[in-house]
């Protein structure tokens, strides 16, 4: 069975620092794996996900996550944070055969301080 | 339509009442999923639809709970004998039946609070 396992359940940094958000995951098989965004009130919004190849992966609002097979672990990373990045971040990971069930995080919420 | 359609968006019902979550999903999109997500909780699978197979129910939490999806597009969640650590957020996701493609698209959810 495959698991996730988000170390920090609330992350706060000071606008324009950059930051790391942790995943880990365990899965005896090849994953597919996912960072999700939710903002305040709203549903998820994919933010970017791996699925083979390159191990950094780059998505949207200027996130990058790097897929670590050895330690497995798919980290978010920005290297400057706004305001506008307040919300709560979740890891996701699927076994890429059967039907594809996604298995999330309890997920980490960035607080962005001014 | 252009993305996931839940309704109701809040829902206050008293304790012991069943309630009925409605989803449409994107159009053309064989998988629906229903996620529930509690205060300092994760996303808890619920049930899973794909076409016209059997649906995965192994994360229904009891016999309270219940699915359909009709047509093989929308969808409804029904709670019985609501309880209330039944409060929760309900989300329900689509996709086209590759989630490498584009991952879910999920709706904004139903925010169900029993009092």
């Amino acid at each position: 069975a495959q698991s996730v396992t988000q170390l920090d359940s609330q992350v706060p940094v000071f606008e324009e620092a950059p930051v790391e958000l942790r995943c880990n995951y365990s899965s005896s098989v090849s994953v597919y794996l996912f960072w999700y965004v939710q903002y305040p009130n709203q549903g998820l919004q994919l933010l970017l996900k791996y699925l083979s190849g390159s191990t950094l992966v780059k998505g949207i609002n200027g996130f990058e996550a790097e897929f670590n097979k050895s330690q497995t672990s798919f980290h978010l990373r920005k290297p400057s944070v706004h305001i506008s990045d307040t919300a709560e971040y979740f890891c996701a990971v699927s076994d890429p055969g059967g039907y594809q069930k996604v298995t999330f995080g309890t997920g980490t919420k960035l607080q962005v301080i001014p | 339509g252009a993305g996931v359609s839940q309704s109701p968006s809040n829902k206050v019902t008293e304790k012991g009442k069943d309630v009925e979550l409605r989803c449409d999903p994107i159009s053309g999109h064989t998988a629906l999923y229903w996620y529930r997500q509690s205060l300092g909780q994760g996303l808890e699978f619920l049930i899973y639809f794909q076409g016209n197979s059997a649906p995965d129910k192994s994360g229904l939490p009891s016999d309270r709970f219940s699915a359909e999806r009709t047509g093989g597009s929308v969808s409804t969640l029904t709670i019985q004998r609501t309880q209330q650590e039944d409060s929760a957020v309900y989300l329900c996701a689509s996709s086209n039946g590759q989630v490498d493609s584009e991952g879910y698209t999920f709706g904004s959810g139903t925010r169900l609070t029993v009092v």
